[in-house]
């Protein structure tokens, strides 16, 4: 079965840096969620998609944007990185939430 | 804004023994979904089990089922048969009317051999 295919796996930058991060969800989901998880931590919400329109907002930087485009994929861009930025990176899709599905993951390193 | 408990940072379990994890929540929602993801070391987050609110049965997944008691907003997870292969991180996860979702802090679960 098709999966949640994040982009790239892993990503060093560098202080002050820009990085685009990519997720294509699970084909007919309408619903594309980004997370956050630094170290020891658990992952917190940063924002959502609903076909296409930002449909919620959490503690997403303003240094951070991200949509989501006709095809259903979404990117998050990040930029003026910080070292506090390093973390992991999961997207999910879900469908009203049935088979609400998380990506692999990119693990972002600021350096 | 909800909020997730897991009261237990670090369990340990002896292979084929049972083991429960706990988790309770707050909310003033009355819909909604509650999931127990696994995170092994490898970081991916897997899907354990996940329980519809309004469903007063109990989930289960093969190994694994859940204790849920909604008016103590309580949603346990329990491991039968543990296995070295279960030896991750644990979260709790709330799922409102907006569909993100709030975790808790998450258990360390290690099986031991």
């Amino acid at each position: 079965a098709a999966g949640v295919i994040q982009s790239p796996r892993h990503l060093i930058k560098e202080k002050r840096e820009t990085a685009t991060l990519k997720c294509y969800p699970i084909p007919r989901h309408d619903t594309v969620y980004w997370y956050q998880q630094g170290p020891g931590q658990d992952p917190q919400f940063l924002i959502s998609f609903y076909e296409k329109m930002q449909s919620d907002k959490g503690s997403i930087p303003d240094r951070f944007s991200a949509q989501q485009f006709s095809d259903y994929h979404s990117e998050l861009n990040m930029s003026s990185l910080e070292l506090g930025d390093s973390a992991l990176y999961f997207c999910a899709s879900s469908l009203v939430t049935h088979g609400y599905t998380f990506g692999s993951g990119t693990r972002l390193t600021v350096v | 804004a909800q909020t997730v408990t897991q009261s237990q940072p670090e369990m340990s379990v002896q292979e084929a023994e049972t083991v429960t994890l706990s988790c309770t929540y707050d909310t003033s929602e009355n819909n909604y979904y509650l999931f127990w993801y696994k995170q092994p070391p490898s970081r991916q987050m897997i899907l354990v089990i996940r329980q519809e609110a309004y469903k007063q049965q109990n989930a289960t997944e093969n190994r694994f089922s859940v204790n849920f008691q909604k008016a103590a907003k309580s949603f346990s997870l329990k491991i039968s048969d543990s296995q070295l292969g279960d030896t991750a991180m644990y979260f709790c996860a709330f799922g409102g009317s907006n569909y993100k979702l709030t975790f808790g802090k998450g258990t360390l679960l290690t099986v031991n051999p």
